[in-house]
């Protein structure tokens, strides 16, 4: 089946922290990768994709690369902000397929 | 100009209420859903519609209605509500089916009592 499996939170951070958030993933075929982003009291916004092994999307500092070796697709930033606090959701949608799969969640709190 | 919107923003209802979401997108898109996030913040399909077509209909009790009076358009109706349909509500869309990125809705916040 499709799933995908992403790090517990919560996961507070001090400003400019490294962040990582990792993120694995089940599908059949060739999904597509997506990162999330709701914050607070707001709907969800498309942080970055990917839709083939091997790319890495970014967006505002974050990256995430599309492994295929090792089905994952990890959220990484190299100096976060308080302004990152937010939940963090990782998600596939597999070919032909008319619905994303997301992970759990993780919540990030930055402290200033 | 807002791309996915949603009314009501919040709803606090009685159980055993009918009650409505409306969601509207002015994207052009030709796909819509609904997605419930529980208090976990775990996010779920419900349902998808692609040019006023039923696509995806997951395992939800058939108290929850959708409904596409066009590609605009996918309102959510829900019949005798229970406390475990509290929740949050989330609209989206796409522009076609299969692999796009998906445009989301601020989220209804529903509260039953």
């Amino acid at each position: 089946g499709n799933s995908v499996t992403q790090m517990e939170g919560p996961v507070t951070l001090s400003e400019e922290a490294f962040l990582t958030i990792n993120c694995t993933y089940t599908a059949t075929g060739y999904p597509s990768l997506f990162w999330y982003v709701q914050y607070p009291g707001e709907g969800l916004q498309l942080l970055l994709k990917a839709t083939k092994a091997d790319d890495k999307g970014s967006n505002k500092g974050f990256e995430a690369t599309y492994r295929k070796e090792t089905t994952s697709f990890h959220l990484e930033k190299g100096s976060v902000q308080v302004s990152d606090s937010a939940v963090y959701f990782c998600a596939l949608s597999r070919t032909g397929a008319n619905n994303l799969f997301f992970g759990t969640g993780t919540r990030l709190t930055v402290i200033p | 100009d807002t791309a996915v919107s949603q009314t009501p923003k919040y709803l606090v209802t009685q159980m055993g209420n009918d009650k409505s979401i409306k969601c509207e997108q002015n994207l052009g898109h030709d796909t819509m859903y609904w997605y419930k996030q529980d208090s976990k913040k775990f996010l779920k399909i419900m349902f998808s519609y692609n040019n006023k077509e039923l696509i995806i209909n997951e395992t939800v009790p058939n108290r929850f209605s959708p409904k596409s009076p066009d590609k605009a358009h996918l309102n959510l109706h829900i019949n005798s509500l229970e406390l475990g349909d509290s929740a949050v509500y989330f609209c989206a869309s796409s522009q076609n089916r299969g692999q796009e990125t998906q445009y989301f809705g601020p989220g209804t916040r529903l509260l039953v009592l």
